[in-house]
Protein backbone atom coordinates (compact mmCIF):
# COMPACT_ATOMS: atom_id res chain seq x y z
CA UNK A 1 0.00 0.00 0.00
CA UNK A 2 0.89 3.84 -0.08
CA UNK A 3 2.65 5.35 3.05
CA UNK A 4 2.56 8.91 3.04
CA UNK A 5 4.50 10.97 5.66
CA UNK A 6 4.10 14.69 6.63
CA UNK A 7 6.10 17.15 8.27
CA UNK A 8 6.68 19.17 10.75
CA UNK A 9 4.42 17.69 13.18
CA UNK A 10 3.54 21.16 14.54
CA UNK A 11 4.05 24.32 12.90
CA UNK A 12 3.92 28.11 14.65
CA UNK A 13 3.95 30.85 12.34
CA UNK A 14 3.46 34.58 12.71
CA UNK A 15 0.33 35.98 11.54
CA UNK A 16 1.11 37.48 7.68
CA UNK A 17 3.50 34.88 7.25
CA UNK A 18 4.16 31.77 5.65
CA UNK A 19 3.18 28.41 6.15
CA UNK A 20 5.13 25.37 4.12
CA UNK A 21 3.99 21.89 4.87
CA UNK A 22 5.64 18.81 3.18
CA UNK A 23 4.44 15.36 2.55
CA UNK A 24 6.41 12.56 1.44
CA UNK A 25 4.81 9.03 -0.78
CA UNK A 26 6.04 6.20 -1.47
CA UNK A 27 3.86 4.33 -4.52
CA UNK A 28 5.36 5.49 -8.18
CA UNK A 29 2.06 4.87 -9.01
CA UNK A 30 -0.10 7.43 -6.76
CA UNK A 31 -1.49 10.53 -9.42
CA UNK A 32 -3.81 12.50 -7.25
CA UNK A 33 -2.30 14.57 -3.98
CA UNK A 34 -5.53 16.29 -1.78
CA UNK A 35 -5.08 18.95 1.46
CA UNK A 36 -7.47 18.39 3.79
CA UNK A 37 -7.79 21.15 6.43
CA UNK A 38 -9.40 19.92 9.90
CA UNK A 39 -10.56 22.16 12.51
CA UNK A 40 -10.66 21.10 16.10
CA UNK A 41 -14.41 19.27 16.66
CA UNK A 42 -14.92 19.17 12.69
CA UNK A 43 -14.28 17.17 9.86
CA UNK A 44 -11.54 16.90 7.62
CA UNK A 45 -12.40 19.25 4.54
CA UNK A 46 -10.84 19.69 1.03
CA UNK A 47 -9.30 22.81 0.53
CA UNK A 48 -6.64 22.00 -2.59
CA UNK A 49 -5.54 18.88 -4.48
CA UNK A 50 -3.26 18.38 -7.50
CA UNK A 51 -2.61 15.71 -9.99
CA UNK A 52 0.09 14.06 -11.53
CA UNK A 53 0.52 16.28 -14.78
CA UNK A 54 1.43 19.56 -13.18
CA UNK A 55 3.57 20.59 -11.13
CA UNK A 56 1.97 23.40 -9.10
CA UNK A 57 -1.77 24.59 -8.91
CA UNK A 58 -2.84 28.00 -6.42
CA UNK A 59 -6.01 29.19 -5.45
CA UNK A 60 -5.95 32.64 -3.44
CA UNK A 61 -3.34 32.49 -0.70
CA UNK A 62 -2.81 28.54 -0.87
CA UNK A 63 -0.71 26.37 -3.17
CA UNK A 64 0.26 23.03 -3.96
CA UNK A 65 3.71 21.44 -5.50
CA UNK A 66 4.43 18.25 -6.75
CA UNK A 67 7.83 16.83 -7.32
CA UNK A 68 6.93 13.23 -8.68
CA UNK A 69 10.67 12.13 -9.34
CA UNK A 70 11.34 12.97 -5.45
CA UNK A 71 7.68 11.44 -4.46
CA UNK A 72 6.99 14.62 -2.29
CA UNK A 73 4.22 17.43 -2.62
CA UNK A 74 4.22 20.69 -0.50
CA UNK A 75 1.31 23.27 0.83
CA UNK A 76 2.28 26.53 0.94
CA UNK A 77 -0.27 29.02 2.55
CA UNK A 78 0.76 33.07 2.41
CA UNK A 79 -0.39 35.50 4.34
CA UNK A 80 -1.36 33.43 7.03
CA UNK A 81 -4.17 34.96 9.42
CA UNK A 82 -5.91 33.29 12.57
CA UNK A 83 -8.57 31.09 10.94
CA UNK A 84 -5.83 29.30 9.21
CA UNK A 85 -5.15 27.80 12.30
CA UNK A 86 -5.89 23.74 12.01
CA UNK A 87 -4.38 20.33 11.44
CA UNK A 88 -4.12 19.88 7.79
CA UNK A 89 -3.76 16.23 5.99
CA UNK A 90 -2.25 15.44 2.68
CA UNK A 91 -3.13 12.32 1.01
CA UNK A 92 -2.03 10.54 -1.69
CA UNK A 93 -4.25 7.57 -3.67
CA UNK A 94 -3.56 4.12 -4.65
CA UNK A 95 -5.56 1.26 -5.83
CA UNK A 96 -8.58 1.72 -7.13
CA UNK A 97 -8.59 5.56 -6.10
CA UNK A 98 -8.57 4.96 -2.15
CA UNK A 99 -6.33 7.70 -0.43
CA UNK A 100 -3.63 7.64 2.24
CA UNK A 101 -3.31 10.29 4.60
CA UNK A 102 -0.76 11.40 6.85
CA UNK A 103 -0.93 12.20 10.03
CA UNK A 104 -1.69 15.53 9.82
CA UNK A 105 0.10 18.88 10.70
CA UNK A 106 -1.60 20.88 13.47
CA UNK A 107 -0.84 24.97 11.97
CA UNK A 108 -0.93 27.78 14.80
CA UNK A 109 -1.31 31.09 13.65
CA UNK A 110 -0.10 33.59 16.38
CA UNK A 111 -1.71 37.10 15.82
CA UNK B 1 -27.37 19.58 -1.16
CA UNK B 2 -27.23 18.41 1.82
CA UNK B 3 -23.28 16.47 2.13
CA UNK B 4 -22.67 13.41 3.28
CA UNK B 5 -24.74 12.58 6.57
CA UNK B 6 -23.64 10.74 9.94
CA UNK B 7 -25.83 9.48 13.09
CA UNK B 8 -25.73 9.83 15.58
CA UNK B 9 -22.97 12.39 16.10
CA UNK B 10 -22.17 11.49 19.48
CA UNK B 11 -22.66 8.30 21.04
CA UNK B 12 -21.42 7.20 24.57
CA UNK B 13 -22.08 3.24 25.95
CA UNK B 14 -20.77 0.88 28.13
CA UNK B 15 -18.42 -1.99 27.22
CA UNK B 16 -19.59 -4.73 25.75
CA UNK B 17 -22.77 -3.13 24.19
CA UNK B 18 -23.59 -2.78 20.53
CA UNK B 19 -22.85 0.16 18.96
CA UNK B 20 -24.56 1.01 15.41
CA UNK B 21 -23.01 4.21 13.23
CA UNK B 22 -24.67 5.09 10.43
CA UNK B 23 -23.73 7.04 6.94
CA UNK B 24 -25.50 8.51 3.61
CA UNK B 25 -23.50 9.41 0.96
CA UNK B 26 -24.24 12.20 -1.07
CA UNK B 27 -26.51 11.68 -3.55
CA UNK B 28 -24.96 10.14 -6.99
CA UNK B 29 -22.43 8.99 -5.38
CA UNK B 30 -20.61 5.23 -5.92
CA UNK B 31 -17.84 5.02 -3.37
CA UNK B 32 -18.00 4.64 0.24
CA UNK B 33 -15.48 5.06 2.89
CA UNK B 34 -15.69 4.37 6.72
CA UNK B 35 -12.45 6.18 8.78
CA UNK B 36 -11.80 5.79 12.58
CA UNK B 37 -9.76 8.98 13.68
CA UNK B 38 -7.36 8.69 17.00
CA UNK B 39 -4.39 10.78 17.86
CA UNK B 40 -2.54 8.17 18.16
CA UNK B 41 -3.05 6.30 14.69
CA UNK B 42 -4.25 9.25 12.76
CA UNK B 43 -7.03 8.90 9.71
CA UNK B 44 -7.78 4.80 9.78
CA UNK B 45 -9.61 3.32 6.26
CA UNK B 46 -11.22 -0.01 8.01
CA UNK B 47 -13.41 -0.16 4.86
CA UNK B 48 -14.20 0.79 1.53
CA UNK B 49 -17.42 0.08 -0.72
CA UNK B 50 -18.06 0.62 -5.02
CA UNK B 51 -21.35 0.25 -5.80
CA UNK B 52 -22.73 -1.01 -2.20
CA UNK B 53 -20.26 -3.53 -2.66
CA UNK B 54 -17.57 -3.91 -0.33
CA UNK B 55 -14.41 -3.82 -1.92
CA UNK B 56 -11.18 -4.32 0.94
CA UNK B 57 -12.25 -4.74 4.39
CA UNK B 58 -8.73 -5.21 5.30
CA UNK B 59 -8.34 -1.97 7.46
CA UNK B 60 -11.61 -3.37 9.82
CA UNK B 61 -9.51 -3.72 12.98
CA UNK B 62 -11.78 -7.71 14.03
CA UNK B 63 -14.24 -9.54 13.97
CA UNK B 64 -16.01 -7.00 16.22
CA UNK B 65 -16.78 -4.68 13.17
CA UNK B 66 -19.01 -5.50 10.51
CA UNK B 67 -20.29 -3.00 7.72
CA UNK B 68 -23.00 -3.22 5.33
CA UNK B 69 -24.34 -1.29 3.00
CA UNK B 70 -27.81 -2.62 1.85
CA UNK B 71 -28.53 -0.07 -0.95
CA UNK B 72 -26.85 3.41 -2.55
CA UNK B 73 -28.34 5.39 -0.16
CA UNK B 74 -27.55 3.63 3.16
CA UNK B 75 -24.30 2.11 4.86
CA UNK B 76 -23.83 1.00 8.65
CA UNK B 77 -21.06 0.38 10.59
CA UNK B 78 -21.52 -2.05 13.89
CA UNK B 79 -19.44 -2.74 16.71
CA UNK B 80 -20.30 -5.86 18.72
CA UNK B 81 -19.44 -6.23 21.27
CA UNK B 82 -17.67 -2.44 21.94
CA UNK B 83 -14.96 -2.45 23.87
CA UNK B 84 -13.03 1.18 25.29
CA UNK B 85 -10.18 0.89 23.19
CA UNK B 86 -13.13 1.83 20.04
CA UNK B 87 -13.31 4.92 21.72
CA UNK B 88 -12.23 7.36 18.71
CA UNK B 89 -14.23 9.22 15.90
CA UNK B 90 -15.63 7.61 13.16
CA UNK B 91 -15.84 9.06 9.79
CA UNK B 92 -17.72 8.11 6.54
CA UNK B 93 -16.89 10.13 3.18
CA UNK B 94 -18.42 9.37 -0.25
CA UNK B 95 -16.92 10.12 -3.60
CA UNK B 96 -18.17 10.52 -6.78
CA UNK B 97 -16.76 9.65 -10.50
CA UNK B 98 -13.79 12.46 -9.53
CA UNK B 99 -10.68 11.71 -7.06
CA UNK B 100 -12.44 13.64 -4.16
CA UNK B 101 -13.88 12.36 -1.17
CA UNK B 102 -16.07 14.27 0.78
CA UNK B 103 -16.39 13.60 4.78
CA UNK B 104 -19.60 13.64 6.63
CA UNK B 105 -19.42 15.22 10.44
CA UNK B 106 -18.08 12.11 12.25
CA UNK B 107 -19.75 10.12 14.87
CA UNK B 108 -17.72 10.66 18.53
CA UNK B 109 -17.60 6.98 19.82
CA UNK B 110 -17.16 6.82 23.88
CA UNK B 111 -17.16 3.33 24.99
CA UNK B 112 -16.70 3.29 29.22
Amino acid sequence: GENVEQHPSTLSVQEGDSAVIKCTYSDSASNYFPWYKQELGKRPQLIIDIRSNVGEKKDQRIAVTLNKTAKHFSLHITETQPEDSAVYFCAANYGNNRLAFGKGNQVVVIP
Amino acid sequence: DAGVIQSPRHEVTEMGQEVTLRCKPISGHNSLFWYRQTMMRGLELLIYFNNNVPIDDSGMPEDRFSAKMPNASFSTLKIQPSEPRDSAVYFCASRGQKETQYFGPGTRLLVL
